[in-house]
């Protein structure tokens, strides 16, 4: 079956780059997404990525895909106390009923920055 | 902007009780999701939905039903609450028919039942 993983915590400092990783399991996965949850909301989404690319920058932002490990990254650069989140990694998978794509989510990892 | 509604923040409710969770989007999505959330076991998929009056189980529907006679509606019901049905249910819903198929996730109820 599906499944992604994800490290459960992570602390930095501020003013340094977070690095969280996640490896997945479907190699047919279209695209993979980063989601980011503060305490007590709801998940909101950060950025995805195409299977067919290796980068995406988006202001301080990076997102590295290693297609054959199955590999996924997000970099936060100068990461800040509003950082600190739960950050989920997902892999979209498509449903055979009716076309339709489900999300696979990690159980997330919880960064906290340390001023 | 995509906006997913739930009807409360916050939630108790007794064992036993009927339970009705709601869930509205505005931006004429055809998917819609319900997921409860808990600590070490990330977020889990109860139902979803992909047309008006479809309905499909996740990976942990037993204790649960739902509801979508709108397209902007989609309910989840707790038939006899437990307390092991204490959570953070999270709503979703896409677009539907793409591989882009982005979830956009509602502000979530955490429900407490005694």
């Amino acid at each position: 079956g599906e499944d992604v993983e994800q490290s459960l915590f992570l602390s930095v400092r501020e003013g340094d780059s977070s690095v969280i990783n996640c490896t997945y399991t479907d190699s047919s996965s279209t695209y993979l997404y980063w989601y980011k949850q503060e305490p007590g909301a709801g998940l909101q989404l950060l950025t995805y990525i195409f299977s067919n690319m290796d980068m995406k920058q988006d202001q301080r932002l990076t997102v590295l895909l290693n297609k054959k490990d199955k590999h996924l990254s997000l970099r936060i650069a100068d990461t800040q106390t509003g950082d600190s989140a739960i950050y989920f990694c997902a892999e979209s998978i498509r449903y055979s009923g009716a076309g339709s794509y489900q999300l696979t989510f990690g159980k997330g990892t919880k960064l906290s920055v340390i001023p | 902007d995509v906006k997913v509604t739930q009807s409360s923040r916050y939630l108790v409710k007794r064992t036993g009780e009927k339970v009705f969770l709601e869930c509205v989007q505005d931006m004429d999505h055809e998917n819609m999701f319900w997921y409860r959330q808990d600590p070490g076991l990330g977020l889990r998929l109860i139902y979803f939905s992909y047309d008006v009056k479809m309905k499909e189980k996740g990976d942990i529907p037993e204790g649960y039903s739902v509801s979508r006679e709108k397209k902007e509606r989609f309910s989840l019901i707790l038939e006899s609450a437990s307390t092991n049905q204490t959570s953070m249910y999270l709503c979703a819903s896409s677009p539907g028919g793409a591989s882009t198929d982005t979830q956009y996730f509602g502000p979530g109820t955490r429900l407490t039942v005694l």
